[in-house]
């Protein structure tokens, strides 16, 4: 099983700063097998990337994935009140599917 | 509208089972793989279990292996959950979730549909 590994635990940024979340997993996720959500409180997940850098549909361009290998990283810039969430990243390189423990983005 | 609806939740003995289902609308239901992804609340997402769109390739995580059973229904567009021998620790919400991957012979992907789940609490 892959293991994923989110940090920070927390992040702290104000409205209009940039952020940037990361996700280390235990082996190779080859370029592209890793997925990025946000969930709100009360709400389901929501996919926002998917094959480490592709935006999916309706996602605005502030969100920016990269990385490859087993180091991933979601860049927010300028964020929007609406940012303020949970970011989880996922792989599917092989079953079973892994999400990594979350990444809380609060306004400071 | 692409729309995913879970049903079947509720407050269950430990030991006991429960039938989670998932009605399926605006897709071809037939074509993808369906999953079933847990979050206990205030924690993170755990996947639960995998089934392909024609039901010959199927996972579960190691947490449920041999007490859950996924199952599917592409007459019916329904994805269902079999959950026996429930613990308190599969105390969840329980999300249905659409595979990305359009008739996909290989592994699972990522999830671009959710439902907005249904609540398990197995206590005595």
């Amino acid at each position: 099983e892959i293991v994923l590994t989110q940090s920070p635990d927390t992040l702290s940024l104000s409205p209009g700063e940039s952020g940037a979340l990361s996700c280390r997993a235990s082996h190779s996720l080859s370029t592209k097998y890793l997925a990025w959500y946000q969930q709100k409180p009360g709400q389901a997940p929501r996919l926002l990337i998917y094959d480490a850098s592709s935006r999916a549909a309706g996602i605005p361009d502030r969100f920016t994935g990269s990385g490859s290998g087993t180091d991933f990283t979601l860049t927010i810039s300028r964020l929007e009140p609406e940012d303020f969430a949970v970011y989880y990243c996922q792989q599917y390189v092989n079953s079973p599917l892994t999400f990594g423990g979350g990444t809380k983005v609060e306004i400071k | 509208e692409v729309q995913l609806v879970e049903s079947g939740g509720g407050l269950v003995q430990p030991g006991m089972s429960l039938r989670l289902s998932c009605a399926a609308s605006g897709f071809t239901f037939e074509e993808y793989a369906m999953h079933w992804v847990r979050q206990t609340p205030g924690k993170g997402l755990e996947w639960v279990a995998g089934i392909s769109w024609h039901s010959g390739n199927i996972d579960y995580a190691d947490s449920v292996r041999g007490r859950f059973t996924i199952s599917r229904d592409n007459a019916k567009n329904s994805l269902s959950l079999h959950m026996g021998s429930l613990r308190a620790e599969d105390t969840a919400f329980y999300y249905c979730a659409k595979d990305s991957q359009v008739m996909t012979t290989v592994t699972f992907w990522y999830l671009d549909i959710w439902g907005r789940g249904t609540l398990v609490a197995v206590s005595s």
